[in-house]
């Protein structure tokens, strides 16, 4: 079975300081992660994608097949970041499996 | 191109009754899935649509049921609801299947009374 853990539920910092967004996974083969992001009164929309290993807003995501991981991660924090953020797994051509989310709260 | 677009946006609904939601894909894409957010929690996957058949389905009673039209746009049906069932309905569309990277509509938001 897959799942995905996001152990924070809310993170805050000040902007300006680094950010990390946890992510952890479970999956027996060779997962495809995400990062989804919900700003307020938007729809869920996706933010990166593994195999593209781009930056997207400043953020960046790798992934850790030993610790299987893919933490979302920005050194400088923009008030404009704050939302709420899932990681999501897929593979084997299932569909998405979605963490349980962490609010980002980047204060001014 | 309005993207992913869901009807209604909110409902509600007695326990016992039937509901049906509405999805349009966005243009070019053929395949959506659907899925459940409860208050506090991620998506849950419920199942998805391609071809006008059901190819996959998540952990959900035989209560949640859908059909996948023609011209890709796709129907949500719930029997028998419960309490529990109150959520919000996400649905996503994507092109070829689940490989594809899924686009998400705004939701439609069921209360069940």
């Amino acid at each position: 079975a897959q799942r995905v853990t996001q152990p924070e539920k809310l993170l805050s910092v000040f902007k300006g300081a680094p950010v990390e967004l946890k992510c952890n996974y479970s999956y027996s083969g060779s997962p495809e992660l995400f990062w989804y992001v919900q700003y307020s009164r938007q729809r869920l929309q996706l933010l990166l994608r593994h195999i593209s290993r781009e930056s997207i807003k400043g953020f960046t995501a790798d992934l850790n097949k030993g610790e299987t991981s893919f933490h979302l991660k920005k050194p400088f924090a923009q008030e404009e970041d704050s939302a709420m953020y899932y990681c999501a797994l897929t593979g084997g051509r299932r569909a998405l499996t979605f963490g349980s989310g962490t609010r980002l709260q980047v204060q001014p | 191109d309005a993207g992913v677009t869901q009807s209604p946006t909110h409902l509600i609904k007695t326990r016992g009754q039937q509901v049906t939601l509405r999805c349009s894909p966005k243009s070019g894409h053929d395949t959506v899935s659907w899925y459940q957010q409860a208050l506090g929690q991620g998506p849950q996957f419920i199942f998805q649509y391609y071809e006008e058949e059901e190819r996959q389905r998540g952990n959900f009673p035989d209560r949640f049921s859908g059909h996948q039209f023609p011209n890709y746009s796709s129907e949500l049906n719930v029997n028998a609801l419960l309490l529990g069932d109150s959520a919000l309905y996400l649905c996503a569309s994507s092109w070829g299947g689940s490989e594809g990277t899924q686009y998400f509509g705004p939701g439609t938001r069921l209360t069940v009374l």
